[in-house]
């Protein structure tokens, strides 16, 4: 069975700290891994990583993929406030099936 | 692009009765997924549709629950009868050739 697991399920950081969020997988037919920012409404696409050692960076975050250990990882330098949210990681697992999301991690960003 | 589009943004109805989300998805997606969000259970899929044709429904959680596609425009999901259990968001998403998925804002249901 296809499966996403995430690391840590929640984490509090100050303003300014730097987070890590990890992400690991376990698919078939592998095509792309996705990561979502959920705050109080619905997800919002951030990342689409098909390639491993290629970083994907968008300001202050940035996330990477080993296709061979089988994990991603999104990581957010000094953090804001506003980073606060639910972060989902997704995979793909072959051609026009459905993501598998993984259960999320809670960062809480406070002053 | 308006995004994804879903209707009712909330919907609030006594148990028994029958309830209708509706879902206009992004134009020239071809790809549509129901989903419900708990705090319990995350977020969970329901169905998806291809070019219209349901693929795979095994998320659905029982007979109460169907959903149709009758174009590429425009998707339903109902639940009839509701019972206070099926209180959850559910998001409607879709999704073209590649795999880049998008969220419409989701209908928050409350069942009394």
């Amino acid at each position: 069975e296809d499966k996403v697991v995430q690391s840590p399920l929640s984490l509090v950081v100050h303003e300014g700290d730097t987070v890590t969020l990890n992400c690991s997988y376990e698919v078939t037919n592998f095509r792309s891994l996705l990561w979502y920012k959920q705050e109080k409404k619905a997800p919002t696409f951030l990342f689409m990583l098909t390639s491993s050692g290629i970083e994907k960076k968008s300001g202050r975050l940035s996330s990477i993929l080993d296709k061979k250990e089988l994990f991603s990882i999104l990581n957010i330098t000094a953090t804001q406030t506003g980073d606060s949210a639910v972060y989902l990681c997704a995979v793909v697992p072959s051609g026009n099936t459905p993501l598998v999301f993984g259960k999320g991690t809670r960062l809480s960003v406070i002053a | 692009d308006a995004g994804v589009i879903q209707s009712p943004r909330h919907e609030v109805t006594e148990m028994g009765q029958e309830v209708t989300l509706r879902c206009k998805p992004i134009s020239g997606h071809n790809s549509l997924f129901w989903y419900r969000q708990t705090m319990m259970r995350g977020l969970e899929l329901l169905i998806y549709f291809n070019n219209n044709v349901p693929i795979d429904d095994s998320g659905m959680p029982e007979d109460r629950f169907s959903a149709k596609m009758p174009n590429a425009s425009f998707s339903t999901l109902k639940i009839q009868p509701s019972e206070p259990r099926d209180s959850a968001v559910y998001f409607c998403a879709s999704r073209p050739n590649t795999y880049e998925q998008y969220f419409g804002p989701g209908t928050r249901l409350t069942v009394t």
